[in-house]
Protein backbone atom coordinates (compact mmCIF):
# COMPACT_ATOMS: atom_id res chain seq x y z
CA UNK A 1 0.00 0.00 0.00
CA UNK A 2 2.28 3.09 -0.60
CA UNK A 3 -1.02 5.63 0.05
CA UNK A 4 -1.98 6.65 -3.28
CA UNK A 5 -5.22 4.87 -4.14
CA UNK A 6 -7.11 4.43 -7.77
CA UNK A 7 -10.49 3.39 -8.90
CA UNK A 8 -11.36 1.94 -10.93
CA UNK A 9 -8.50 -0.82 -11.55
CA UNK A 10 -10.33 -1.79 -14.86
CA UNK A 11 -12.30 -0.06 -17.26
CA UNK A 12 -13.88 -1.11 -20.40
CA UNK A 13 -15.75 1.65 -22.76
CA UNK A 14 -16.66 2.64 -25.79
CA UNK A 15 -15.63 5.07 -27.92
CA UNK A 16 -18.63 7.26 -27.35
CA UNK A 17 -18.52 6.87 -23.47
CA UNK A 18 -17.81 9.12 -20.83
CA UNK A 19 -16.12 8.46 -17.76
CA UNK A 20 -13.94 9.15 -14.65
CA UNK A 21 -10.71 7.84 -13.20
CA UNK A 22 -10.50 8.55 -9.60
CA UNK A 23 -6.94 8.76 -7.33
CA UNK A 24 -6.54 9.88 -4.11
CA UNK A 25 -3.38 10.21 -1.84
CA UNK A 26 -3.59 9.98 1.85
CA UNK A 27 0.40 10.91 1.82
CA UNK A 28 -0.39 15.06 2.64
CA UNK A 29 1.45 15.59 -0.72
CA UNK A 30 1.35 18.72 -2.52
CA UNK A 31 1.72 17.45 -6.04
CA UNK A 32 -0.29 14.94 -8.01
CA UNK A 33 0.23 13.85 -11.61
CA UNK A 34 -1.04 11.15 -14.35
CA UNK A 35 1.23 8.94 -16.15
CA UNK A 36 -0.12 6.71 -19.12
CA UNK A 37 2.12 3.51 -19.77
CA UNK A 38 1.63 2.07 -23.31
CA UNK A 39 2.90 -1.24 -24.28
CA UNK A 40 6.27 -1.54 -25.10
CA UNK A 41 6.44 2.57 -24.65
CA UNK A 42 8.28 4.55 -21.40
CA UNK A 43 5.87 6.31 -18.62
CA UNK A 44 4.46 8.99 -20.46
CA UNK A 45 3.59 12.33 -17.94
CA UNK A 46 0.20 13.63 -19.21
CA UNK A 47 -0.30 15.86 -16.41
CA UNK A 48 1.16 18.06 -13.29
CA UNK A 49 -0.93 19.69 -10.35
CA UNK A 50 0.91 21.60 -7.40
CA UNK A 51 -0.67 22.73 -4.76
CA UNK A 52 -3.81 22.20 -7.22
CA UNK A 53 -2.55 24.22 -9.93
CA UNK A 54 -2.02 22.77 -13.48
CA UNK A 55 1.63 23.12 -13.97
CA UNK A 56 2.03 20.83 -16.91
CA UNK A 57 0.08 19.76 -19.70
CA UNK A 58 2.33 17.45 -22.27
CA UNK A 59 0.27 18.01 -25.48
CA UNK A 60 -2.55 15.97 -24.36
CA UNK A 61 -5.32 15.66 -26.55
CA UNK A 62 -8.32 16.92 -25.03
CA UNK A 63 -10.51 14.18 -24.85
CA UNK A 64 -8.36 13.57 -21.47
CA UNK A 65 -9.42 16.49 -18.87
CA UNK A 66 -7.64 16.41 -15.19
CA UNK A 67 -9.17 17.96 -12.39
CA UNK A 68 -7.97 18.69 -9.11
CA UNK A 69 -10.80 19.55 -6.58
CA UNK A 70 -8.33 19.48 -3.34
CA UNK A 71 -5.08 18.58 -2.76
CA UNK A 72 -5.52 14.84 -2.12
CA UNK A 73 -8.13 14.05 -5.18
CA UNK A 74 -7.35 14.00 -8.74
CA UNK A 75 -9.74 12.77 -11.82
CA UNK A 76 -9.01 11.98 -15.62
CA UNK A 77 -12.41 12.75 -17.46
CA UNK A 78 -12.61 10.60 -20.35
CA UNK A 79 -14.33 11.49 -23.36
CA UNK A 80 -14.73 9.97 -27.01
CA UNK A 81 -11.71 7.80 -26.66
CA UNK A 82 -10.01 6.20 -29.34
CA UNK A 83 -8.59 2.55 -29.53
CA UNK A 84 -5.21 3.70 -28.86
CA UNK A 85 -5.74 5.43 -25.74
CA UNK A 86 -5.90 1.70 -24.42
CA UNK A 87 -3.14 1.92 -21.89
CA UNK A 88 -2.65 1.72 -18.19
CA UNK A 89 -3.06 5.34 -16.61
CA UNK A 90 -1.18 5.35 -13.27
CA UNK A 91 -1.63 8.57 -10.68
CA UNK A 92 1.24 9.69 -8.63
CA UNK A 93 2.04 12.30 -6.31
CA UNK A 94 5.17 13.73 -4.63
CA UNK A 95 5.77 16.06 -1.52
CA UNK A 96 6.78 18.58 -4.14
CA UNK A 97 6.97 18.51 -7.98
CA UNK A 98 11.02 17.42 -7.72
CA UNK A 99 10.74 14.84 -5.27
CA UNK A 100 10.31 10.88 -5.84
CA UNK A 101 6.85 9.90 -6.34
CA UNK A 102 4.42 7.44 -5.21
CA UNK A 103 2.30 5.67 -7.41
CA UNK A 104 -1.37 3.96 -7.63
CA UNK A 105 -1.46 0.71 -8.70
CA UNK A 106 -3.49 2.24 -12.15
CA UNK A 107 -6.07 2.08 -14.12
CA UNK A 108 -6.06 -0.59 -16.95
CA UNK A 109 -8.23 1.00 -19.34
CA UNK A 110 -9.23 -0.55 -22.85
CA UNK A 111 -11.10 1.73 -25.74
CA UNK A 112 -13.66 -0.77 -27.71
CA UNK B 1 12.99 12.03 -28.84
CA UNK B 2 13.81 9.13 -26.16
CA UNK B 3 15.62 11.59 -23.67
CA UNK B 4 16.01 8.47 -20.58
CA UNK B 5 16.66 5.27 -22.34
CA UNK B 6 17.08 1.73 -21.28
CA UNK B 7 18.38 -0.52 -23.94
CA UNK B 8 18.03 -3.92 -22.49
CA UNK B 9 14.38 -5.06 -22.39
CA UNK B 10 15.20 -8.37 -20.28
CA UNK B 11 17.72 -9.26 -18.71
CA UNK B 12 18.01 -13.13 -17.09
CA UNK B 13 20.30 -13.81 -13.77
CA UNK B 14 20.88 -16.30 -11.83
CA UNK B 15 19.95 -16.32 -7.96
CA UNK B 16 22.53 -15.24 -6.03
CA UNK B 17 24.77 -13.67 -8.63
CA UNK B 18 24.69 -9.87 -9.34
CA UNK B 19 22.29 -7.91 -11.94
CA UNK B 20 23.20 -5.12 -13.27
CA UNK B 21 20.67 -2.81 -15.28
CA UNK B 22 21.68 -0.05 -17.39
CA UNK B 23 19.83 3.38 -18.26
CA UNK B 24 21.85 6.19 -20.33
CA UNK B 25 20.11 9.40 -21.07
CA UNK B 26 20.71 12.73 -23.26
CA UNK B 27 19.38 15.56 -21.47
CA UNK B 28 22.64 16.81 -19.63
CA UNK B 29 20.11 19.21 -17.45
CA UNK B 30 18.82 15.88 -15.84
CA UNK B 31 20.63 16.25 -11.90
CA UNK B 32 18.46 13.67 -10.00
CA UNK B 33 17.42 10.40 -10.82
CA UNK B 34 15.43 6.79 -10.08
CA UNK B 35 15.05 3.75 -10.17
CA UNK B 36 11.34 2.06 -9.56
CA UNK B 37 10.56 -2.05 -9.36
CA UNK B 38 6.89 -2.87 -11.28
CA UNK B 39 5.65 -6.02 -10.45
CA UNK B 40 2.44 -6.99 -12.77
CA UNK B 41 -0.79 -5.24 -12.26
CA UNK B 42 0.66 -2.43 -9.46
CA UNK B 43 1.95 0.69 -9.74
CA UNK B 44 5.52 1.39 -10.08
CA UNK B 45 7.61 1.70 -6.58
CA UNK B 46 10.24 3.41 -6.08
CA UNK B 47 13.44 1.67 -5.02
CA UNK B 48 16.73 3.95 -4.83
CA UNK B 49 17.89 7.77 -6.26
CA UNK B 50 21.04 9.19 -6.70
CA UNK B 51 21.70 13.38 -6.88
CA UNK B 52 23.97 14.19 -9.86
CA UNK B 53 26.85 15.34 -7.18
CA UNK B 54 27.64 11.88 -6.23
CA UNK B 55 28.38 8.92 -8.21
CA UNK B 56 27.37 6.22 -5.84
CA UNK B 57 24.15 5.54 -3.45
CA UNK B 58 24.13 2.13 -1.68
CA UNK B 59 20.90 1.09 0.58
CA UNK B 60 21.26 -2.81 1.44
CA UNK B 61 21.65 -5.32 -1.69
CA UNK B 62 20.99 -1.83 -4.25
CA UNK B 63 23.50 0.32 -5.60
CA UNK B 64 23.43 3.06 -8.21
CA UNK B 65 26.12 4.14 -9.99
CA UNK B 66 26.27 7.61 -11.76
CA UNK B 67 28.88 8.38 -14.60
CA UNK B 68 28.37 11.72 -15.74
CA UNK B 69 30.70 12.31 -18.34
CA UNK B 70 28.84 9.35 -20.05
CA UNK B 71 25.49 10.43 -18.96
CA UNK B 72 24.94 6.83 -17.78
CA UNK B 73 23.38 5.28 -14.65
CA UNK B 74 23.42 1.67 -13.36
CA UNK B 75 21.75 -0.47 -10.90
CA UNK B 76 23.56 -2.88 -9.27
CA UNK B 77 21.53 -6.19 -7.20
CA UNK B 78 23.68 -8.18 -5.27
CA UNK B 79 22.66 -11.01 -4.48
CA UNK B 80 19.81 -11.03 -6.74
CA UNK B 81 16.53 -12.75 -5.41
CA UNK B 82 13.62 -14.59 -6.59
CA UNK B 83 11.45 -11.41 -5.88
CA UNK B 84 13.58 -8.97 -7.66
CA UNK B 85 12.08 -10.30 -10.41
CA UNK B 86 10.36 -7.41 -12.15
CA UNK B 87 10.53 -4.30 -14.49
CA UNK B 88 12.84 -1.81 -13.45
CA UNK B 89 12.42 1.59 -14.71
CA UNK B 90 14.99 4.43 -14.90
CA UNK B 91 13.65 7.89 -14.14
CA UNK B 92 15.10 11.53 -13.98
CA UNK B 93 14.27 14.68 -13.56
CA UNK B 94 15.38 18.46 -13.12
CA UNK B 95 15.78 19.26 -9.72
CA UNK B 96 17.66 22.81 -10.28
CA UNK B 97 15.05 23.74 -12.69
CA UNK B 98 12.03 23.39 -9.96
CA UNK B 99 11.43 19.78 -11.20
CA UNK B 100 7.36 20.57 -12.59
CA UNK B 101 7.83 18.75 -15.32
CA UNK B 102 7.71 15.64 -13.34
CA UNK B 103 9.95 12.50 -13.93
CA UNK B 104 11.24 11.29 -17.39
CA UNK B 105 11.21 7.21 -17.67
CA UNK B 106 12.87 4.66 -19.56
CA UNK B 107 10.75 2.24 -21.38
CA UNK B 108 11.70 -0.35 -18.08
CA UNK B 109 14.08 -3.78 -17.78
CA UNK B 110 12.50 -6.98 -17.42
CA UNK B 111 14.90 -8.79 -14.77
CA UNK B 112 14.05 -12.40 -14.49
CA UNK B 113 15.86 -14.30 -11.85
CA UNK B 114 16.56 -17.72 -12.64
CA UNK B 115 16.81 -20.39 -9.25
Amino acid sequence: ETGVTQTPRHLVMGMTNKKSLKCEQHLGHNAMYWYKQSAKKPLELMFVYSLEERVENNSVPSRFSPECPNSSHLFLHLHTLQPEDSALYLCASSRRADEKLFFGSGTQLSVL
Amino acid sequence: DQQVKQNSPSLSVQEGRISILNCDYTNSMFDYFLWYKKYPAEGPTFLISISSIKDKNEDGRFTVFLNKSAKHLSLHIVPSQPGDSAVYFCAASERSGGGADGLTFGKGTHLIIQP
